[in-house]
């Protein structure tokens, strides 16, 4: 079956350490996101991709950073800059014909400070 | 950004049919209405979404006011599996970004 994978499920960073989400898709969608959740509430945007080798920032970008090398993979990449990095992360694809095509999530990665 | 009004939280019996509703007054014409819902610990799964005509799919119906300022989400048999939050977003032509809020969390009685 076609859909996201996130791994790993749980991630813990020590201080001043940088740590990489993996997202990996093999859906064929050319579009991929990733969001932040804190508890109790709604997503928010960090970064998108539309196309391979290009990316722009979301809503709340400082302190991440991304890649889009190949179309079926979006790594996300904590740094020590992201003073509170404890969240939920979510990553999700859609095609981005027709425009309003729903997206696709995947189960998501919990981070955590040591 | 595209703002919607969601109640905060709902209950439902088991069985019974839901209506969660979302006010999104800011709506455009060529914008869509999404629904997603989030289980504990997952990420959020498509419910359904329309532009201007009711819509149904094997999980919900969803009914878009005339003025499309409004819609509703109907489960029209609620199960335990259903508890989660709900959330009711408004898709820019030109800004393809979801914007989520805080959504409804329904909860189902047994």
């Amino acid at each position: 079956d076609g859909g996201i994978t996130q791994s790993p499920k749980y991630l813990f960073r020590k201080e001043g350490q940088n740590v990489t989400l993996s997202c990996e898709q093999n859906l064929n969608h050319d579009a991929m996101y990733w969001y932040r959740q804190d508890p109790g509430q709604g997503l928010r945007l960090i970064y998108y991709s539309q196309i391979v080798n290009d990316f722009q920032k979301g809503d709340i970008a400082e302190g991440y950073s991304v890649s889009r090398e190949k179309k079926e993979s979006f790594p996300l990449t904590v740094t020590s800059a992201q003073k509170n990095p404890t969240a939920f992360y979510l990553c999700a694809s859609t095609p981005r014909t027709p425009w309003f095509s729903p997206q696709h999530f995947g189960d998501g990665t919990r981070l955590s400070i040591l | 950004d595209a703002k919607t009004t969601q109640p905060n939280s709902m209950e439902s019996n088991e069985e019974e049919p839901v209506h969660l509703p979302c006010n999104h007054s800011t709506i455009s014409g060529t914008d869509y209405i999404h629904w997603y819902r989030q289980l504990p610990s997952q990420g959020p799964e498509y419910v359904i979404h329309g532009l201007t005509s009711n819509v149904n799919n094997r999980m919900a119906s969803l009914a878009i006011a005339e003025d499309r300022k409004s819609s509703t989400l109907i489960l029209h048999r609620a199960t335990l599996r259903d508890a989660a939050v709900y959330y009711c977003i408004h898709l820019n032509f030109g800004n393809e970004k979801l914007t989520f809020g805080t959504g409804t969390r329904l909860t189902i009685i047994p």
